[in-house]
């Protein structure tokens, strides 16, 4: 079955705590991207990569990383995490850019 | 910056009633993209639209392109319970990466 999957589902921590939001797909998209949705913000791209070794800024990238070292993977990393990246994290791939984009399940992210 | 303005924000009609949702922008875009997505889960897409004047329908869906490739409708017949959900357009311009609008949250109460 054609899938993103993102792990973990629900992830409580405490400020300064580094931690992993791992995703993972197994269509052999060369685009990859992270989103951040919150209320009334709408989704938010924080980092995108066109193929592995290719990642880019997206609109809301201070306080992430990403890496892109294989094609079915792109976790974002939260090295310091703080009360405002609390939110809900998307991870999507796509053949390209502007291609359909199929969403993981999301990630629930809060940082006390 | 692209911004995709989408409206209303919120909606909520009786099962058997007709909508229509909105998304707007200045910017011209090469295609539009529509998701839906329900509670729990990520946005899935609907359709895309590429040619301006486009119209395509998905059974009690129906998406319009603006002419000038500015702007989108979503139009839903005979709106049901499982129409529930949170309303995506997408726009794609260039090479840059898809646009999001803030979305329409829609409920249709039975």
């Amino acid at each position: 079955e054609a899938q993103v999957t993102q792990n973990p589902r629900y992830l409580i921590t405490v400020t300064g705590k580094k931690l992993t939001v791992t995703c993972s797909q197994n269509m052999n998209h060369e685009y990859m991207s992270w989103y951040r949705q919150d209320p009334g913000l709408g989704l938010r791209q924080i980092y995108y990569s066109m193929n592995v070794e290719v990642t880019d800024k997206g609109d809301v990238p201070e306080g992430y990383k990403v890496s892109r070292k294989e094609k079915r993977n792109f976790p974002l990393i939260l090295e310091s995490p703080s009360p405002n990246q609390t939110s809900l994290y998307f991870c999507a791939s796509s053949l390209g850019a502007g291609g359909e984009q199929y969403f993981g399940p999301g990630t629930r992210l809060t940082v006390t | 910056t692209q911004l995709l303005e989408q409206s209303p924000q919120f909606l909520s009609i009786q099962e058997g009633e007709n909508l229509t949702v909105y998304c707007n922008s200045s910017s011209v875009f090469s295609s539009l993209q529509w998701y839906r997505q329900e509670p729990g889960e990520g946005p899935v897409l609907l359709v895309t639209v590429v040619t301006g004047g486009e119209v395509k329908k998905l059974k009690r869906l129906t998406f319009q392109f603006g002419d000038a490739r500015k702007d989108s409708s979503l139009h839903i017949t005979a709106a049901q319970p499982g129409d529930t959900g949170l309303y995506l357009c997408a726009g794609l311009s260039g090479n840059t990466p898809l646009v999001f609008g803030k979305g329409t949250r829609l409920s249709v109460i039975a």
